[in-house]
């Protein structure tokens, strides 16, 4: 069965501190696509992540991508209130379809 | 701009009743998507379109039928038979396939049983 597999699945962090979010898949894929979520908004993209080894970065977050162990990343620097959402990962199964799996999806709060 | 657009923001559903949500796209992308979100889970697809006249089911689409005549437009019917319609679709695309982009998602529409 096709997985893709989120921790943690809720993470409430204070401000300032780092933090990482993983996202594993079950199916080889060099691509990886990371969104977020507001509550009660849709999805806005943050990073594709095309090969093994690819490393993006947006403020305080980066992305990475180990497609041999099957996972990627998301590393949040100093975190920050404006940083609490739904985080999700989605890689495209079987690679290069038009079909996309989405993770479970990780709930971040940032406390004052 | 270009974009996708969902209406309505809101539906009621009677029970027995078919309802109708609309997915339009000027993004000339050629793939679109209808999920479904329930309160504090993830996404689970429901159809997904390649190119026009030509749909594919997803994971969930029971309850659920689509029609793709038009490029710009992928309406999602939830039939009488989804006994359980009550949550939040979103509707997306991409130009899919090798291009390597992102997903672009419309504001949603959210779904409650009268």
């Amino acid at each position: 069965e096709l997985k893709v597999e989120q921790n943690p699945l809720f993470l409430s962090m204070q401000e300032g501190k780092n933090y990482t979010i993983y996202c594993n898949y079950s199916t080889t894929s060099d691509r990886l696509y990371w969104y977020r979520q507001d509550p009660g908004k849709s999805l806005e993209s943050l990073f594709v992540l095309l090969s093994n080894g690819a490393v993006k970065q947006e403020g305080r977050l980066m992305a990475s991508l180990d497609t041999k162990a099957r996972l990627s990343t998301l590393h949040i620097t100093a975190a920050v209130h404006d940083l609490s959402a739904t985080y999700f990962c989605a890689v495209d199964m079987p690679p290069g379809t038009y079909k996309y799996i989405f993770g479970t999806g990780t709930r971040l709060k940032v406390l004052a | 701009d270009g974009g996708i657009t969902q209406s309505p923001k809101y539906l009621f559903r009677k029970e027995g009743q078919n309802v109708t949500l609309s997915c339009e796209q000027n993004l000339n992308h050629d793939a679109m998507y209808w999920y479904r979100q329930d309160p504090g889970q993830g996404l689970r697809l429901i159809y997904y379109s390649q190119i026009v006249n030509d749909f594919q089911k997803g994971d969930i689409a029971e309850g659920y039928s689509v029609s793709r005549e038009k490029k710009e437009s992928f309406p999602l019917t939830v039939t009488s038979a989804q006994k359980n319609p009550t949550a939040f679709y979103l509707c997306a695309s991409t130009t899919g396939g090798l291009s390597n982009q992102p997903q672009h998602f419309g504001d949603g529409t959210r779904l409650s049983i009268l």
